[in-house]
């Protein structure tokens, strides 16, 4: 099946840019979407389509996505961004269509 | 606005069903899947199966086969999922969402509206 990567955790200072990766084989050729989970909280999608932002989702989220690597960035870093970020991409060939990424914990130092 | 809202929490004890009601609201039900995503205390997102509405079709993860069963009533906007031969490894937050396919230049799957969660607990 297929897997995506992600870094356990990432950290940045207020002000400064997040960026999460997400590690799949020839994960450019999918398109990826983001979620973003608070504690005690649902996911919300932030980007999907590899870089397009739902309503209400700030400019400051954008990703990019080539080769074996999408990232999620997140410019201006606040201290509300701080949660666990996943991506998720669908796979046609596998059993498990829909396939998430392990998550990312970004801390705002 | 668009919404999904699912039932209460439940406590089951090992070897019991539980069954997960999502109420779409806002939206035509019919016209995009439901999705179950589960979430165990401090775990990542696990992808459950799929149903659509329209046509009652359904895609489990081969994990469940055999103890999922999703459903619907379109009569209320409804969806079910119920999981039967409960084990504790099942304890975990039960999400639906909202499916939303397509193809530009790439096929799209993702999910864009989420219900707040159903803590189901397994213990004896």
């Amino acid at each position: 099946s297929y897997v995506l990567t992600q870094p356990p955790s990432v950290s940045v200072a207020p002000g400064e840019t997040a960026r999460i990766t997400c590690g799949g084989n020839n994960i450019g050729s999918k398109s990826v979407h983001w979620y973003q989970q608070k504690p005690g909280q649902a996911p919300v999608l932030v980007i999907y389509y590899d870089g397009d932002r739902p309503s209400g989702i700030p400019e400051r989220f954008s990703g990019s996505n080539s080769g074996n690597t999408a990232t999620l960035t997140v410019s201006r870093v606040e201290a509300g961004d701080e949660a666990d970020y996943f991506c998720q991409v669908w796979d046609s060939s596998s059993d498990h269509n829909v396939v998430f990424g392990g998550g990312t914990k970004l801390t705002v130092l | 606005q668009v919404q999904l809202v699912q039932s209460g929490a439940e406590v089951k004890k090992p070897g019991a069903s539980v069954k997960v009601s999502c109420k779409a609201s806002g939206y035509t039900f019919t016209s995009y899947d439901i999705n179950w995503v589960r979430q165990a205390t401090g775990q990542g997102l696990e992808w459950m199966g799929w149903m659509n509405p329209d046509t009652g079709d359904t895609d489990y993860v081969q994990n469940f086969q055999g103890r999922v069963t999703m459903t619907r009533n379109t009569s209320i906007s409804t969806a079910h999922m119920e999981l039967t031969s409960l084990r504790s490894e099942d304890t975990a937050v039960y999400y639906c969402a909202r499916g939303r396919r397509g193809e530009g230049y790439k096929y799209y799957y993702y999910m864009d509206v989420w219900g707040k969660g159903t803590t189901v607990t397994v213990s004896s």
